[in-house]
């Protein structure tokens, strides 16, 4: 089994709103990761966590705050975004954070700012 | 220059046909190579990875790696309609905790 679940695929949010994306794996790997896509671009990384702690901040926002309660699960909160930050959010895994084994994608998170 | 170049295309070929995609990259750091294929508004599907250099097949698919050109190709045999898709070439360097980094993707188009 190589999935990685996303929910919920579909978000609605008001600039005010505060909100979380989920992620799911059971793959036992170690290694969760946070991108986001715009429209007919490639995804661009976020965060990367390994072994539950934040390896990784490509100098994102602090209206999206990443957090892994266990080497399961993986959220991004969000609070006060903006227009532009309406994308495709897609959650990733791997078996380490060295990235010198696969990395599987779950379906996505499309999110709509309003 | 970017790190990673790719044709955005649209390639499009008629069914049947034999698909080469190809990425060039700049820095030789990159060690490992994968090829996602992702249909429209859906997460990336891993297709192929590798290691360093070389070739690997699976099924219809075979990814190639040149690390003395920085090239890697992506080619699918006997193509078919549903293989439409935007094919996205991403590598890392391994080493310490890294994401990925992807090509542009091609979009690719294959007329029944």
């Amino acid at each position: 089994d190589t999935e990685v679940t996303q929910t919920p695929k579909h978000l609605v949010m008001g600039m005010t709103n505060k909100k979380s994306l989920k992620c799911e794996q059971h793959m036992g790997h170690r290694a969760m990761y946070w991108y986001k896509q715009k429209a007919k671009k490639p995804p661009e990384l976020m965060f990367v966590y390994s072994y539950e702690k934040l390896s990784i901040n490509e100098s994102v926002p602090s209206r999206f705050s990443p957090e892994c309660p266990n080497s399961s699960l993986l959220n991004l909160h969000l609070h006060a975004l903006q227009p532009e930050d309406s994308a495709l959010y897609l959650c990733a895994s791997s078996q380490f954070a060295e990235m010198n084994t696969e990395a599987f994608f779950g379906q996505g998170t499309r999110l709509t700012v309003v | 220059q970017k790190e990673v170049e790719q044709d955005p295309g649209p390639l499009s070929v008629p069914e049947g046909a034999i698909v080469s995609l190809n990425c060039t990259y700049s820095n030789s750091a990159f060690q490992y190579f994968m090829w996602y294929r992702q249909y429209s508004r859906k997460g990336p599907e891993l297709l192929m990875y590798t290691y360093s250099s070389g070739n690997k097949e699976d099924g219809r698919f075979t990814a190639q790696v040149d690390k003395s050109s920085k090239y890697i190709s992506l080619f699918i045999r006997d193509s078919q309609p549903s293989d439409s898709a935007t094919y996205l070439c991403a590598m890392s360097k391994g080493g310490g905790a890294d994401g990925l980094t992807f090509g542009k993707g091609t979009h690719l188009i294959i007329q029944p």
